[in-house]
């Protein structure tokens, strides 16, 4: 994933907000993606922006897409030790197949 | 409703042997790719296709091949392995009609001794 970027770790205290960024290169992706990943388990989708939009609010998630500066950023309030996990950014590139690039990925650690 | 299944989910193999694994998935999606993912380095792609007899090649496709002679599978070969290979190896599917998820296997954790 050498065209997206993440910081790779991240550490906060339970209750406090979480703030994970990602930057992206291709300025014509369609969707942009947060996915989790527990230990020794799969990718399983969080949440998705469509590149039209400036912000999505799910629950104690909050998605913010700037595309001028081709930012995204993933924000979980009242961050739990349930949360502790890998967190990867994606774009899909429609012009590309539907290719998916991953990030990195952010190791989020949530101390009690 | 399955979704994707992968197998095996772990393996051992010696340097030089070949080996399939497998991905099936039964959403009728067109769009079918192969991650791999190493420590610090994301999921990289290795090979992807956008519907039954298209395939084509992502970011790392050297010592791998794949085939889609139907829509429901998506076969990973390894002719002859190496412990660069050993890695966890991502399946995964997509709609082209619905672009907001794309479905993952479990993984396959291959070691290469």
């Amino acid at each position: 994933g050498e065209d997206v970027e993440q910081s790779l770790f991240l550490s906060v205290r339970e209750g406090d907000s979480s703030v994970i960024n990602c930057t992206y290169t291709d300025s014509s992706s369609t969707y942009l993606y947060w996915y989790k990943q527990e230990p020794g388990a799969g990718l399983q989708l969080l949440t998705y922006i469509f590149s039209n939009m400036d912000m999505k609010q799910d629950q104690r998630l909050t998605v913010l897409l700037n595309k001028k500066d081709k930012h995204l950023s993933l924000r979980i309030a009242d961050t739990q030790t349930g949360d502790s996990a890998i967190y990867f950014c994606a774009e899909r590139r429609d012009n590309q197949g539907g290719k998916l690039i991953f990030g990195q990925g952010t190791e989020l650690s949530v101390k009690p | 409703n399955a979704g994707v299944t992968q197998t095996p989910k772990f393996q051992v193999l010696k340097t030089g042997q070949s080996m399939t694994l497998q991905c099936a998935q039964d959403m009728n999606h067109e769009y079918m790719s192969w991650y791999r993912q190493d420590p610090g380095m994301g999921l990289r792609l290795i090979h992807y296709s956008v519907g039954a007899g298209i395939t084509d090649q992502g970011e790392v496709p050297n010592g791998y091949n794949v085939s889609r002679s139907t829509t429901e599978d998506f076969p990973l070969r390894l002719l002859s392995a190496a412990p660069s290979q050993t890695s966890v190896y991502f399946c995964a599917s997509s709609s082209h009609r619905d672009k907001s998820e794309a479905f993952f296997g479990q993984g396959t954790r291959l070691t290469v001794v």
